[in-house]
């Protein structure tokens, strides 16, 4: 079974850094692009970054472009976001999900419980 | 960017009733839209995607149509399980964006 499980949320100071990780399992990792999205409280659904499968490609929201990096492990099958320079407006659940095939644009097929991230000082 | 936007805010019928979940785009997407379930604490499910494909396990009193700009999520007959928000999501340009989500309430 498809199984994605994001870990590494907690409570960080403004201007500080976080990393995200996502494990996967029951699927070949390598062969789907995955995506980081994120729900602020009481808010809806916010696209922040997307990656190719294989042949990485990244892809992110404005909001977040030059402070995140997504990233990915092939041989881990792990999922990365390396969140730098944190400010509240970060304050979110942040979901890993895979998507439904190759491309970055796919459907998010699968969705993980998600990690909390709060950013306060 | 796309903006997405979902009407209703907020449906509220009754079991066995049609549930009617409007998402329109400020540009054509063709058909790149995609539908998601989220209940309440719980992270969101692929209902639909691309108009009309109805994802594994999905039952089929949920159904989409539309193309271009204007598209609608359709509950054939609400059961109490459907309670919940629902996304819509295009896909057809970066960055990939949201509508604002139409929460379901059952009375």
């Amino acid at each position: 079974e498809v199984h994605v499980l994001e870990s590494g949320g907690a409570l960080v100071q403004p201007g500080g850094s976080l990393r995200l990780s996502c494990g996967a399992s029951g699927f070949i990792f390598k062969n789907y692009g995955m995506t980081w999205v994120r729900q602020a409280p009481g808010q809806g659904l916010e696209w922040v970054s997307s990656i190719d499968g294989n042949t990485g490609d990244t892809y992110y929201a404005d909001t977040v472009r030059g402070r995140f990096t997504i990233s990915r492990d092939n041989s881990k099958d792990t999922l990365f976001l390396q969140m730098n320079s944190l400010t509240v407006e970060d304050t979110a659940i942040y979901f890993c999900a895979k998507l439904s095939g190759f491309n970055a644009y796919e459907p998010l097929e699968r969705w993980g419980q998600g990690t909390r991230v709060t950013v306060s000082s | 960017e796309v903006v997405v936007t979902q009407s209703p805010a907020t449906l509220s019928l009754s079991p066995g009733e049609r549930a009617t979940l409007s998402c329109r785009t400020s540009q054509s997407v063709l058909t790149y839209l995609v539908w998601y379930q989220q209940k309440p604490g719980q992270a969101p499910r692929l209902l639909i995607s691309d108009v009309f494909n109805r994802a594994t396990g999905i039952p089929a009193r949920f159904s989409a149509s539309g193309s271009g700009t204007n598209f609608t999520l359709t509950i054939s007959s609400l059961e109490p399980e459907d309670s919940a928000v629902y996304y819509c999501q295009q896909r057809n340009n970066w960055p990939l964006t949201f509508g604002g989500g139409t929460k379901v309430e059952l009375k």
